[in-house]
């Protein structure tokens, strides 16, 4: 199975908003709503930001939203905050009864 | 609050298999319906899905790791295990173990094949 496609990098500063593409097939993404992002800081285990789609766990800021469209997911953080300065990964269920995750965005907070 | 540990030896030497155990705390490994899964991650590259069991037993594995890998579960320990065989240097890496997909996390641990 092929890893799914995000961008290398992404940058903004304080208070702007960012968007993280998830770039996967018919058979993953864009078959199932089982898309999920991590958010992983330097040296720490990744923590789940957004599952399903577009759902957010209890203690995630609302500043944190997710969509689909196609075969593509996207992750968009508003009034970024120097905190969100990470590495964000997105994971998607596929028709084979696996995970694929994608090979990881880092995001630098300007 | 579910908490997850992984346990094991550090080090493995090239050729041998590679064991690794996850205690589940806070909750039981049975009593809901969700799966258990394993996650690596190489020093300084992206995650990679590993497999994953659900507590009756029925696993689901990497196909590119699949003829390696075996998962399995221990509900009276509230454990599930990892064993991944034939290791080379390209198995070094961190290992995490996680609920469903994938909430919350162990805290992972160092795995290096080294002789």
């Amino acid at each position: 199975q092929s890893a799914l496609t995000q961008p290398a990098s992404v940058s903004g500063s304080p208070g702007q908003s960012i968007t993280i593409s998830c770039t996967g097939t018919s058979s993953d993404v864009g078959g199932y709503n089982y898309v999920s992002w991590y958010q992983q800081h330097p040296g720490k285990a990744p923590k789940l930001m957004i599952y399903e789609v577009s759902n957010r766990p209890s203690g995630v800021p609302d500043r944190f939203s997710g969509s689909k469209s196609g075969n593509t997911a996207s992750l968009t953080i508003s009034g970024l905050q120097a905190e969100d300065e990470a590495d964000y990964y997105c994971s998607s269920y596929t028709s084979s009864s696996t995970v694929v995750f994608g090979g990881g965005t880092k995001l630098t907070v300007l | 609050q579910l908490q997850l540990q992984e346990s094991g030896p550090g080090l493995v030497k090239p050729s041998e298999t590679l064991s690794l155990t996850c205690t589940v705390s806070g909750g039981s490994i049975s009593s809901s319906s969700y799966y258990w899964g394993w996650i690596r991650q190489p020093p300084g590259k992206g995650l990679e899905w590993i497999g994953s069991i659900y507590y009756s037993g029925s696993t689901y594995y990497n196909p590119s790791l699949k003829s390696r890998v075996t998962i399995s579960v221990d509900t009276s320990k509230n454990q599930f295990s990892l064993k991944l065989s034939s290791v080379t240097a390209a198995d070094t890496a961190v290992y995490y173990c996680a609920r469903g997909g994938f909430d919350p996390w162990g805290q992972g641990t160092l795995v290096t094949v080294s002789s």
